[in-house]
């Protein structure tokens, strides 16, 4: 079955870079069929859809994060990651790595990976 | 602040029927993009509950249905279980179906 599995530091100093990788299993994401993509949720709030990546190499971004956000993947270890330069504490959340399928549904996600933005 | 608008809170007694919105506008929603749901437990994430503004996945019961008209949807959930007390999230996307947009959620209560 499907799994995905975040990993990453959880804490991270503000100015400086997150970065969290999410390992997939029982599915490649060199699948033509789904895009791989990153959600966050602050605790008590809503969830907030990060950025998406396909395997033909398309990315596309949350605009309101775009011009800190960049997301890969490295298909030798069915793995895509996350990178968010600049942090601040409103970047404190818990994140989601996830597979987007048909029409765009988030069909499976991870657990979840605290990160918190704090000096 | 989100695109989608919905309730913050909803709550009802066990056996009633309660209904969250979800208000889009003309670029997402209103575009004829679909509206998807999802119910999040306390300390868990999210499932799939609706997809394509009516249809459930396997394993959903029939109580919860969705529906989507012009500019907005809507989850309704008939005889409430205090198992349903949750999160309740829409999702849609943007009518070139290039971002993923997420209401607030609606927390639900039941009395």
């Amino acid at each position: 079955q499907v799994q995905l599995q975040e990993s990453g530091p959880g804490l991270v100093k503000p100015s400086q870079t997150l970065s969290l990788t999410c390992t997939v299993s029982g599915v490649s994401i060199s699948s033509k069929t789904y895009y791989w993509s990153w959600i966050r949720q602050p605790a008590g709030k809503g969830l907030e859809w990060v950025g998406r990546i396909h395997s033909s190499g398309r990315r596309d971004y949350n605009p309101s994060l775009k011009s800190r956000v960049t997301l890969s993947l490295d298909t030798s270890k069915n793995q895509f990651s996350l990178r968010l330069n600049s942090v601040t504490a409103a970047d404190t959340a818990l994140y989601y790595c996830v597979r987007l399928g048909k029409l765009l549904t988030v069909d499976f996600w991870g657990q979840g990976s605290l990160v918190t933005v704090s000096s | 602040q989100s695109v989608m608008t919905q309730p913050p809170s909803v709550s009802g007694a066990p056996g009633q029927t309660v209904t969250i919105s979800c208000i889009g506008n003309t670029s997402n929603i209103g575009a004829g993009s679909d509206v998807h749901w999802y119910q999040q437990l306390p300390g868990a994430a999210p499932r799939l509950l609706i997809y394509a503004n009516t249809d459930r996945p396997s394993g959903v019961p029939d109580r919860f249905s969705g529906s989507r008209s012009g500019t907005s949807a809507s989850l309704a959930i008939t005889g409430l279980q205090t198992e349903d007390e949750a999160d309740y999230h829409c999702q849609s996307y943007d009518s070139t179906m290039t971002h993923v947009l997420f209401g607030g959620g609606t927390r639900l209560t039941v009395l």
